[in-house]
């Protein structure tokens, strides 16, 4: 089946550059997302990446898609306190069902 | 704006009573998905739906149930919740434009 993980803790400071990674199992992935979610909110979509581009860069954030080694990260340039929150990433399968990583708790200091 | 309603936003049942969660949809969709997301952890779907066509998840308790009469909306039955179903229950419906997110109903479980 499919199975998706990240990381569990990241911390960075202020100012710095964050990566997140995120390894998946399903070789049929068509999309790959990535979601953020702060204290009792909801998911925002943050950005997502088709299976056959290996990287999107969408202002601060930028997206590497390595799918021979079944890798993805994401990059937040300048990382600012706004960006503490829960990031989950995601994978798109050929069912059209959206499995979710173990999410990866970032934590920026002053 | 199109959008997916979750009512309510926090919900408190019973121990053993049946609840049932809501989802609306404005975006005629024909895929919806029901995922359930417990305290610091990733999201883990329950089950979806390809227009009337339900598909459960191996591994969604039987004491979960669906209901979806139109495109519109879908119903998520609790039939006898049990502390450990105290979680963020979120719907989304898939589209040409990706997936989208409800705010999620927490429920509470006393």
């Amino acid at each position: 089946g499919e199975d998706v993980e990240q990381s569990l803790f990241l911390s960075v400071r202020e100012g710095d550059s964050s990566v997140i990674n995120c390894t998946y199992t399903d070789s049929s992935s068509t999309y790959l997302y990535w979601y953020k979610q702060e204290p009792g909110a909801g998911l925002q979509l943050l950005t997502y990446i088709f299976s056959n581009m290996d990287m999107k860069q969408d202002q601060r954030l930028t997206v590497l898609l390595n799918k021979k080694d079944k890798h993805l990260s994401l990059r937040i340039a300048d990382t600012q306190t706004g960006d503490s929150a829960i990031y989950f990433c995601a994978e798109r399968g050929n069912t059209d069902k959206l499995i979710f990583g173990t999410g990866t708790r970032l934590q920026v200091f002053p | 704006d199109a959008m997916v309603i979750q009512n309510p936003r926090y919900q408190v049942t019973q121990f053993g009573k049946p609840v049932t969660l809501s989802c609306s949809q404005t975006l005629n969709h024909n895929v919806m998905y029901w995922y359930q997301q417990k305290s610091s952890q990733a999201p883990k779907l329950l089950f979806h739906y390809y227009d009337k066509d339900f598909n459960n998840e191996a591994d969604t308790p039987d004491n979960f149930q669906s209901r979806r009469p139109n495109t519109s909306f879908c119903f998520l039955d609790i039939r006898s919740p049990g502390l450990g179903d105290a979680a963020m229950y979120l719907c989304a419906t898939m589209g040409l434009g990706g997936y989208t997110f409800g705010s999620g109903t927490r429920l509470t479980v006393v």
